[in-house]
């Protein structure tokens, strides 16, 4: 069965450090993958997606993600943290029409 | 874009009660799907309709759920003899179905409490 697996439940990082989410899935066909990011009390909204071209794709609030093929993930990765960053974050697989997410990583970013 | 409206955001009830709940999608979204998420987990995928047909219910979804979309408009999901393992989050999502796979619009869910 298609399956998106978050390695970390829980990040905790100082201010301005460097963040990296890994995100592995778990499906044979073409691809097309998204980071969500849900703020405290927010609704999820959408932080980047992958469809297909350079796999090194840039989003909103200075983020990236990175689609390698051969090990079957899309981690996501910020130079430099803000407090305002603190939230939960999934990694999704499109499947047929549909979203397929992990279980979600929470970040929290210390002043 | 009034974005994606749920009704009501919170629900309490008792175990063996039926409650339905409302989702407003973005008005131009053709695709409409519900999700639940349940603390310290993804959103899981419940269904998910293209106008007015429903396209896709997951295996996992008991027979006591049911939605529908009449006119493919607004949809209702309902859940009839809750029990207290239906307690969670339930979101509703939209997508315009411009490109292949377009991103979904979530709304800010129904939390629905079973005792």
């Amino acid at each position: 069965a298609q399956s998106v697996s978050q390695h970390n439940h829980h990040v905790i990082l100082s201010e301005a450090a460097s963040l990296e989410l890994g995100c592995n899935y778990s499906y044979g066909g073409t691809v097309n993958l998204f980071w969500y990011v849900q703020y405290p009390g927010q609704h999820l909204q959408l932080l980047l997606k992958y469809f297909s071209g350079d796999p090194l794709v840039k989003g909103i609030k200075g983020f990236e993600a990175e689609f390698i093929k051969s090990k079957f993930s899309f981690n996501l990765r910020k130079p430099s943290v803000q407090w305002s960053d603190t939230a939960e974050y999934f990694c999704a697989v499109n499947v047929g029409g549909k979203l397929i997410f992990g279980q979600g990583t929470e970040l929290s970013v210390k002043p | 874009d009034t974005g994606v409206s749920q009704n009501p955001r919170h629900k309490i009830t008792k175990r063996g009660q039926n409650v339905t709940f409302r989702c407003d999608p973005i008005s131009e979204h053709n695709r409409l799907y519900w999700y639940r998420q349940t603390l310290g987990q993804g959103p899981e995928f419940l269904t998910y309709f293209q106008n007015e047909a429903q396209l896709e219910k997951s295996r996992l979804l008991s027979d006591r759920f049911s939605a529908e979309r009449p006119k493919g408009s607004f949809s209702t999901l309902e859940i009839q003899r809750t029990e207290q393992g239906d307690s969670a989050m339930y979101l509703c999502a939209s997508s315009p179905m411009t490109e292949a796979y377009s991103p979904l619009h979530f709304g800010n869910g129904t939390r629905l409490t079973v005792t």
